[in-house]
């Protein structure tokens, strides 16, 4: 499974455009990329997924350039709500033995 | 509609003693799964089950046990509890088809003593 790089952590402030990328160089030709968002004392909810160049639902955006060695989660407007873990996962999708790996995760904490 | 279900919320064991975490869904999906988070850290995959009647190990299987009792089913045993096994566990699952994401329950908090 393809090894991802996040910050650790991350600030913002209420209002704010939040952009969190993630490294991944050894992705995989059939590997998806899958965001995941955690509160405390909650499990992970899924938020966004991709294969390449852009993707946008009601809750964000992902951004994948043309190598797919790298992607950017962009949270518009961020509110204090959004203060949370934020996971990035490759792989070929949870599917039996290929179920995905979490890493670590960027907490991002959002002020006013 | 609950989604992922798991039993206990909270637990407290002695060191040896022996106990079952509950999971269940109700979104008909094939797959399901056990994760351990420890403080500050990511999600370790224990153990899980590409569809009911299979089950293989994860990531950290050692000093666990499941059962994949039926589709909307799986629970997770530890035989005798030691104080490593101190963590929160959430079960998730997965329609299985595809790049479908997990879905995850709130999780089991465990403190092995």
């Amino acid at each position: 499974l393809a090894k991802t790089t996040q910050p650790i952590s991350m600030d913002s402030y209420e209002g704010q455009e939040v952009n969190i990328t993630c490294s991944h160089n050894n992705i995989a030709t059939n590997d998806y990329i899958t965001w995941y968002q955690q509160f405390p004392s909650q499990g992970p909810r899924f938020i966004i997924q991709g294969y390449k160049t852009k993707v946008t639902n009601e809750v964000a955006s992902l951004f994948i350039p043309a190598d797919r060695k790298s992607s950017t989660l962009s949270l518009p407007r961020v509110s204090l709500s959004d203060t949370a873990v934020y996971y990035c996962l490759v792989g070929p999708g949870a599917t039996g033995r290929r179920a995905l790996t979490f890493g670590s995760g960027t907490r991002l904490q959002v002020q006013p | 509609n609950a989604g992922v279900t798991q039993t206990p919320k909270f637990q407290v064991l002695k060191t040896g003693q022996s106990m079952t975490l509950q999971c269940a869904q109700d979104m008909n999906h094939n797959s399901m799964y056990w994760y351990r988070q420890d403080p500050g850290m990511g999600l370790r995959l224990i153990y899980y089950s590409a569809s009911e009647g299979t089950t293989d190990k994860g990531e950290v299987p050692n000093g666990y046990n499941v059962s994949r009792l039926n589709k909307r089913e799986f629970s997770l045993r530890l035989e005798s509890a030691a104080p490593s096994q101190t963590s929160v566990y959430f079960c998730a699952s997965s329609s299985g088809q595809g790049y479908s994401p997990l879905h995850f329950g709130n999780g089991t908090r465990l403190t092995v003593t």
